[in-house]
């Protein structure tokens, strides 16, 4: 079975710039959440959503935005790029039986130059 | 307050020795406790979970020590392997999917 998916593995941008990140969930998992990992820390909650709904959000500026698709695959949008955004951006899928088990994709890494 | 403190920071183990790891938390709302693993360059791997019910849970070589009241619990790898080299942050989760993560163990078992 697949686990997790995300695209792009790798971007590069420049600040002020907007980008998109891509989610992809494991078969049978409605539940998507994403994560921002800076490095040599751990992952910080961004959003959580489930059946299309958020349903949590984190301690992130408005720049940061999501969405959850009706096939379950979510996007991750980031508008006005600071240096500072510079990451990897982790999305984790879950069971509507076992939602607090969260398992990740490999994420992608976000250079703002 | 969420926060997850994890200690110590890096960790040097012999090749089959005791990995432990050590993590706290203040919230005592939290009721799942899962451990993950994460490799250069790659996302975190769910290693192990225990649930705030149960006072030791064990998976092969991986055994989390949980202790409710000191509101504590900690991660051993036994016979621990070059392998076993990687990242590794606890985690804690209540009621929802939002997990508040550790801020991580290097951990390198030399030879």
């Amino acid at each position: 079975d697949a686990g997790v998916t995300q695209s792009p593995t790798h971007l590069i941008k420049t600040r002020g710039q907007h980008v998109t990140l891509r989610c992809s969930p494991i078969s049978g998992h409605k539940s998507v959440s994403w994560y921002q990992q800076v490095l040599g820390q751990g992952p910080q909650f961004i959003f959580q959503y489930y059946e299309k709904e958020e349903r949590g959000r984190g301690n992130f500026p408005d720049r940061f935005s999501a969405r959850q698709f009706p096939n379950y695959s979510s996007e991750l949008n980031v508008n006005a790029l600071l240096l500072g955004d510079s990451a990897l951006y982790l999305c984790a899928s879950s069971l509507p039986s076992l939602r607090e088990t969260q398992y990740f994709g490999p994420g992608t890494r976000l250079l703002v130059l | 307050q969420q926060q997850v403190k994890q200690s110590p920071q890096s960790l040097i183990v012999q090749k089959g020795g005791i990995s432990i790891i050590n993590c706290a938390y203040e919230n005592t709302a939290f009721d799942y406790f899962p451990w993950y693993q994460q490799f250069p360059g790659k996302g975190p791997a769910l290693l192990i979970a225990i649930r705030p019910d149960v006072s030791e849970k064990k998976e092969g070589r991986f055994t989390i020590s949980f202790n409710k009241s000191a509101k504590q619990f900690s991660l051993h790898i036994m016979d621990s392997q070059p392998g076993d080299s990687a990242t590794y942050f606890c985690a804690a989760n209540f009621g929802n999917e939002k997990l508040t993560f550790g801020t991580g163990t290097r951990l390198t078992i030399i030879p």
